[in-house]
């Protein structure tokens, strides 16, 4: 089983800033993924974060508001961008152990809060 | 599209009690289905993960059963405990993409 760890584990900012989070994974996945769950809700799946080339993004969501970055198996970065309260959430990272099972593995999330 | 749902949307049981939560899905094309249990404010703790080709999987006092066919899951859990109280959600692997079920609240009572 792979370990994930996030930081912040969470923050409360301010209108217009934007906040990074980081994931890292204690060994080397394949695949690494973002997840936001708003209050009450389930998890709904941001991006896939490609390592080497840019993050595979679902609908809804975009490059400009939530940059990804991957640069090695085992890391990887979300930014908030421009963040308004509807971005307060819990943001999830995620990471496929890769060894032909696909079980999926979470960090314990990091909770912000925008005022 | 595949959509994943879970009923009940909450339930509340005394200690010792057995219980089955329920997951349906939409599209049987899965890669495999994965049980998650979530503490509040928490991430998700993987607790089975059954792969397409299989039927069921245990593990300790749970039990998780797979109908592709029919499109469902069931979580069974043996002698529930007040340490069990938490959200389960369900969660479906297909085309490189997991999708989650809205969850089921459990809180079992003392």
């Amino acid at each position: 089983s792979a370990v994930i760890s996030q930081k912040p584990s969470r923050d409360i900012c301010q209108r217009g800033t934007s906040l990074t989070i980081q994931c890292q994974v204690d060994s080397q996945v394949t695949m690494m993924f973002w997840y936001r769950q708003q209050p009450g809700q389930s998890l709904t799946l941001i991006a896939t974060a490609n390592q080497g080339s840019e993050a595979t993004y679902e609908s809804g969501f975009v490059i400009d508001k939530f940059p990804i970055s991957r640069p090695n198996l085992t890391f990887s970065t979300l930014t908030v961008s421009n963040m308004s309260p509807e971005d307060s959430s819990i943001y999830l990272c995620s990471a496929n152990s890769g060894q032909g099972v696909d079980e999926q593995f979470f960090g314990p999330g990091t909770r912000l809060t925008v005022l | 599209k595949q959509e994943v749902t879970q009923i009940p949307a909450a339930l509340s049981v005394p200690e010792g009690e057995n219980l089955v939560l329920n997951c349906s899905f939409t599209d049987s094309a899965i890669y495999n289905l994965q049980w998650f249990r979530q503490d509040p404010g928490k991430g998700l703790t993987s607790l089975l993960l059954i792969q397409s080709s299989q039927r069921e999987q245990t593990s300790g006092r749970l039990n998780a059963s797979l109908d592709k066919s029919s499109g469902r899951s069931t979580l069974y859990i043996a002698a529930s405990q007040p340490g069990d109280s938490a959200t389960y959600l369900c969660a479906v692997e297909g085309g490189f993409k997991t999708i989650f079920g809205a969850g089921t609240r459990l809180f079992v009572k003392a």
